[in-house]
């Protein structure tokens, strides 16, 4: 069955250090693979994606996010955290192609510590 | 210009009551889609609209959920009779290509709890 795994509930980091957040998915063909933020109060916002191509995609606010198809993963980086990027972050996998379909992982929440 | 508004942004009901949640997607966007996120688990797909059709109806839960979309323009999605599992956020999304390439939208979701 096609699923989405955030290991990860919470993490805390210090501003200024840098960043990983896990995702690994089960999914039988090529996936389409999405990196979403919620912040307090907000909607879900797009940080990335991938469809094909580079397995280094760059998002918006400097995030980051690497495809390995070999280990199932799309973990998200950033090489330096600000108190802003203090919120709750979702993987997701398209599996109908595109956005028509999501499945999401649980998501992770992330603090920061000034 | 606007984005996805979704309204109420809190209800608070009792168990066997009658709640209707609204979407209104980005202006000229055809594809509308509702998720639900119960109580800090998965944000699980529930359906899809193109204009006024259900495209993809496989995310409902039961015969209690039923979503519309009048005139392929806002969507709403009555809970009735509401149950306590049926408590979470309820999210709308909006996107503009038919072929499922165009970024989603979201709203900031509608939360429920039922009592």
């Amino acid at each position: 069955a096609q699923s989405v795994t955030q290991p990860d509930i919470h993490i805390t980091v210090s501003e200024g250090a840098s960043l990983e957040l896990r995702c690994n998915y089960s999914y039988g063909a090529t996936p389409y693979l999405f990196w979403y933020v919620q912040s307090p109060g907000q909607g879900l916002q797009l940080l990335l994606k991938y469809f094909s191509g580079d397995t280094l995609v760059q998002g918006i606010k400097g995030f980051e996010a690497e495809f390995k198809r070999s280990q199932s993963s799309f973990n998200l980086r950033k090489p330096s955290v600000h108190w802003s990027d203090a919120a709750e972050y979702f993987c997701a996998v398209g599996v109908t192609g595109g956005y028509n379909k999501l499945i999401f992982g649980a998501g992770t929440r992330l603090a920061v510590h000034p | 210009e606007a984005g996805v508004t979704q309204f109420p942004s809190h209800s608070v009901i009792e168990k066997g009551q009658t709640v209707t949640l609204r979407c209104d997607p980005i202006s000229g966007h055809d594809n509308l889609y509702w998720y639900r996120r119960v109580m800090g688990k998965e944000i699980k797909f529930l359906l899809h609209f193109v204009k006024e059709s259900k495209q993809d109806e496989s995310g409902m839960p039961n015969n209690r959920f039923l979503a519309e979309r009048t005139g392929g323009t806002y969507s709403t999605l009555k809970v009735q009779p509401a149950e306590l599992e049926d408590s979470g956020v309820y999210f709308c999304a909006s996107s503009q290509v038919i072929a499922g390439t165009g970024e989603l939208f979201f709203g900031e979701g509608s939360r429920l709890t039922v009592l």
